[in-house]
């Protein structure tokens, strides 16, 4: 089976504006849940998506947001970016939910590398 | 709120050697799940090993396995006969109450 995908791969952006992430899952996996990996914070659970509906939220402004399509497939949003949204964003897939009791195993993506400039 | 807490930012050991890195963790949950990850310089997260907290058996994966002390909220990962592939950056995890959370990580070099 193919690994979970993450594009692009590498980003750029300026203050002030939007970007929007992708993930897809491993196939057969509906929960998507992502990820933000800084220096200084480490890594913070976003959301997690399953079934296109939202689960779980992590503790992030409302400018971070996503979506999970049909497919399973997930985008993440940040809007207004700020210099302190420069983070490795790591996705990761599992058959079931976190949020209904599921335990199984994430597996991670090799994340997209945001530098807000 | 659950924490995890990874106390040795680096580690090193020798080729073929054996190292132990520590995690502990504060919970008022009694059913919950341990992970141990690996973060090669290529940033591609990967399960090392996995624990359920009900099981007193210590997990075991070829050279990774766990010592796994509940009452203590301890959970270490011993890596034997280690390799120069062994090099990255270990996150030990812990997963209840719908949020999988991390330790701030373990880098460990290998020495050939």
């Amino acid at each position: 089976k193919a690994g979970v995908t993450q594009t692009p791969r590498y980003l750029i952006k300026t203050r002030g504006q939007q970007v929007t992430l992708s993930c897809s899952p491993i196939s057969g996996h509906r929960s998507v849940s992502w990820y933000q990996q800084t220096p200084g914070q480490g890594l913070q659970f976003l959301f997690e998506y399953f079934s296109e509906t939202q689960r779980n939220k992590g503790n992030f402004p409302g400018r971070f947001s996503g979506r999970q399509f049909s497919n399973s497939r997930s985008e993440m949003n940040v809007s207004t970016l700020e210099l302190g949204d420069s983070a490795l964003y790591l996705c990761a897939s599992s058959p079931q939910s976190l949020s209904g009791g599921g335990t199984d195993t994430q597996y991670f993506g090799p994340g997209t590398r945001l530098t807000v400039l | 709120a659950q924490t995890v807490t990874q106390s040795q930012p680096e580690m090193s050991v020798q080729e073929a050697e054996t190292v132990t890195l520590s995690c502990t963790y504060d919970t008022s949950e009694s059913d919950y799940y341990l992970f141990w990850y690996k973060q090669p310089p290529s940033r591609q997260m990967i399960l090392v090993i996995r624990q359920e907290a009900y099981k007193q058996q210590n997990a075991t994966e070829n050279r990774f396995s766990v010592n796994f002390q509940k009452a203590a909220k301890s959970f270490s990962l011993k890596i034997s006969d280690s390799q120069l592939g062994d090099a990255a950056m270990y996150f030990c995890a812990y997963y209840a109450g719908n949020m999988l959370t991390f330790g701030g990580g373990t880098r460990l070099m290998v020495k050939p």
